[in-house]
């Protein structure tokens, strides 16, 4: 397995304003991915971390809104622009190990309050 | 569309009182079933992953078994410190090159001492 660690753990934010979240892995891996977990929620992919290349975002999660940067193998960011309280939630960072049978690891998590 | 339901959505257990929980998927074809303990305030951890209806993974107290429509997640003898929301999760066959996991709400379980 991976061991992955984001930055912050957590933020209170104000609306309109925009945070971004660090990733990083201890090794290079192919397959980085950013979800949201809403209380009540399952789990909800926002995109998928392409290195060298534009995000893969999924449906009702646009580029504008959260940008994602995948400068090499072992780091990435999501910003969450523009806030509103509705952007409330934890944030998690997930890789695909290449050696790996498509399990996914798990960050820590980011927790953001906009307030 | 491809679902995943999860029951019960909470069960309280009392220390060595074993049980199981159930994750029901429909998928066009399944590439991967995972299981994942999350602890509050934590991201998911990874326990298991099962590929075909008859497979069993087992790891301690939990075993996991894969039918051609369900997963259970058997406990057997749980302590306290079992006590996490337990995560499904599945990946369709025909998503190609797509590593979209599609998720159930959760399992939470509590132990009692």
């Amino acid at each position: 397995s991976a061991v992955i660690s984001q930055k912050p753990s957590r933020d209170i934010c104000q609306r309109g304003t925009s945070l971004t979240i660090q990733c990083q892995v201890d090794s290079q891996v192919t397959m980085m991915f950013w979800y949201r977990q809403q209380p009540g929620q399952s789990l909800t992919l926002i995109a998928t971390a392409n290195q060298g290349s534009e995000a893969t975002y999924e449906s009702g999660f646009v580029i504008d809104k959260f940008p994602i940067s995948r400068p090499n193998l072992t780091f990435s960011t999501l910003t969450v622009s523009n806030m509103s309280p509705e952007d409330s939630s934890i944030y998690l960072c997930s890789v695909e190990t290449p050696l790996g049978l498509r399990e996914q690891f798990f960050g820590p998590g980011t927790r953001l309050t906009v307030l | 569309e491809d679902q995943v339901t999860q029951s019960p959505e909470a069960l309280r257990l009392q220390e060595g009182e074993s049980s199981s929980l159930n994750c029901s998927y429909t998928v066009s074809g399944l590439r991967g079933l995972f299981w994942y303990r999350q602890d509050p305030g934590k991201g998911p951890e990874f326990l298991f992953t099962l590929y075909s209806a008859g497979e069993e993974k087992e790891k301690e107290r939990l075993k996991a078994t894969l039918t051609k429509k369900e997963s259970f997640l058997h406990i057997t003898a749980p302590k306290p410190e079992d006590s996490a929301t337990y995560l499904c999760a599945v990946q369709a066959r025909d998503a190609g090159n797509n590593r979209k996991l599609i998720w159930g709400l959760g399992t939470s379980l509590g132990v009692n001492p």
